[in-house]
């Protein structure tokens, strides 16, 4: 079973527009992590956040992880039409390199 | 090239052949993974590797082959191929730092099985 979910499944923004997404888990981590998937290309890390981190930021990114609720959030500010893709959450609950990906986020962002 | 390569990038076979999926790495990062992408269920992880001669298995490993001989190579085998094999492979490698894994993704193979 899917370790993280991601919500909204779709999400369809002007650009300009703040995007949010969320991911939920389901069991303890060591860290979650953030990657991006453009249509037909393989994933790109976006940014980790480790298990006793709250907020972390990289340019245009802000994620934040509550531990209690087992639940992260990705926020793209200032959305752009490059910013078009799929966003995925990854955990690695298990064990170092069973790091297990939700179903992603399909962000749409029209100019 | 610097960076991870997949070959091949699209492959068509039919149920019941074997199909390998060579993927190649030239950061001698220790880690090397293999996820399958399907419509609906999102990435899902077959096989890993810690370092040559160590592998574990993922989500989905039924199946599927792997080995690791070097460490730059990991190739994934199907031994005998099925309609449900039908998917987009993804082969990642990675370098443990503090903090955790980050993986870095080749191009992908679309593989059908007809």
């Amino acid at each position: 079973s899917q370790q993280g979910e991601e919500d909204p499944q779709a999400l369809s923004i002007q650009e300009g527009e703040n995007a949010t997404m969320n991911c939920s888990y389901k069991t303890s981590i060591n860290n979650l992590q953030w990657y991006r998937q453009n249509s037909g290309r393989g994933l790109v890390h976006l940014i980790l956040i480790r298990s006793n981190e709250r907020e972390k930021h990289s340019g245009r990114l802000r994620v934040t992880l509550d531990t209690s609720k087992k639940s992260s959030s990705l926020l793209i500010t200032a959305s752009r039409a490059a910013d078009t893709a799929s966003y995925f959450c990854a955990t690695d609950a298990r064990s170092q390199g069973n790091l297990i990906f939700g179903k992603g986020t399909k962000l749409s962002v029209k100019p | 090239d610097a960076g991870i390569t997949q070959s091949p990038r699209y492959k068509i076979t039919e149920t019941g052949r074997q199909v390998t999926l060579m993927c190649h790495q030239t950061w001698s990062h220790s880690y090397m993974f293999w996820y399958r992408q399907d419509l609906g269920h999102g990435l899902r992880l077959i096989y890993y590797s810690a370092a040559a001669d160590i592998t574990d298995k993922g989500e989905v490993p039924d199946g599927y082959v792997v080995s690791r001989s070097k460490t730059e190579n990991f190739p994934l085998t199907l031994e005998s191929a099925t309609r449900s094999q039908t998917s987009v492979y993804f082969c990642a490698s990675s370098e443990p730092r503090t903090g955790g894994l980050e993986l870095f993704f080749g191009s992908g193979t679309q593989l059908s099985v007809l």
